[in-house]
């Protein structure tokens, strides 16, 4: 079945460090990916997409992210955390094929940055 | 302007009534969804809109029946509203799959 798993339910960092959040996923085939950013009281914003080439792609807001087929993974990374991205964050997968959209996105993992 | 936006964006009921949560788009984008967030943030595909033509519905219960006058709008009615509908729904649109969808703001709905 296909699914995205984000291990981490919530994880709390200090202003500053360094961030990196989990996204697994099961699926057919090589998916497109998605990271998207929840502020509070908010809607979804896009913040970066995988579909091909490099697999390291660079997204909004300092946001990166590294897909690695070998692990079926799509980590999402910050050099530096501010202490605006405390947020939930949704890793999603999407198929390559179908004819329709359709997204699974993971639970979510909920950031917290100490000042 | 605001692309996606929903209306109302707080909506609270009782069980048993019928209510109606609008959402229009100004991206000129195709296609249009809705999503349901449950209380663990949990989000999941409902219905997916191409055209003013259903392309996606998700084993959604039929008290559920989305509109699209056009393809600018996207409404969700709900009959006979139960406890376990209580969630934040969003809209969004994509003109293509590619670009991953833009989200409403979210309506949350709570049934008492």
């Amino acid at each position: 079945a296909q699914s995205v798993t984000q291990p981490d339910i919530h994880i709390t960092v200090s202003e500053g460090a360094s961030l990196e959040l989990r996204c697994n996923y099961s699926y057919g085939a090589t998916p497109y990916l998605f990271w998207y950013v929840q502020s509070p009281g908010q809607g979804l914003q896009l913040l970066l997409k995988y579909f091909s080439g490099d697999t390291l792609v660079q997204g909004i807001k300092g946001f990166e992210a590294e897909f690695k087929r070998s692990q079926s993974s799509f980590n999402l990374r910050k050099p530096s955390v501010h202490w605006s991205d405390a947020a939930e964050y949704f890793c999603a997968v999407g198929p390559r094929e179908g004819g329709y959209n359709k997204l699974i996105f993971g639970a979510g993992t909920r950031l917290a940055v100490h000042p | 302007d605001t692309a996606v936006s929903q209306t109302p964006k707080y909506l609270v009921t009782q069980m048993g009534n019928d209510k109606s949560i609008k959402c229009e788009q100004n991206l000129g984008h195709d296609t249009m969804y809705w999503y349901k967030q449950d209380s663990k943030k949990f989000l999941k595909i409902m219905f997916s809109y191409n055209n003013k033509e259903l392309i996606i519905n998700e084993t959604v219960p039929n008290r559920f029946s989305p509109k699209s006058p056009d393809k600018a709008h996207l409404n969700l009615h709900i009959n006979s509203l139960e406890l376990g509908d209580s969630a934040v729904y969003f809209c969004a649109s994509s003109q293509d799959f590619l670009s991953g969808g833009f989200f409403g703001p979210g309506t949350r709905l709570t049934v008492l």
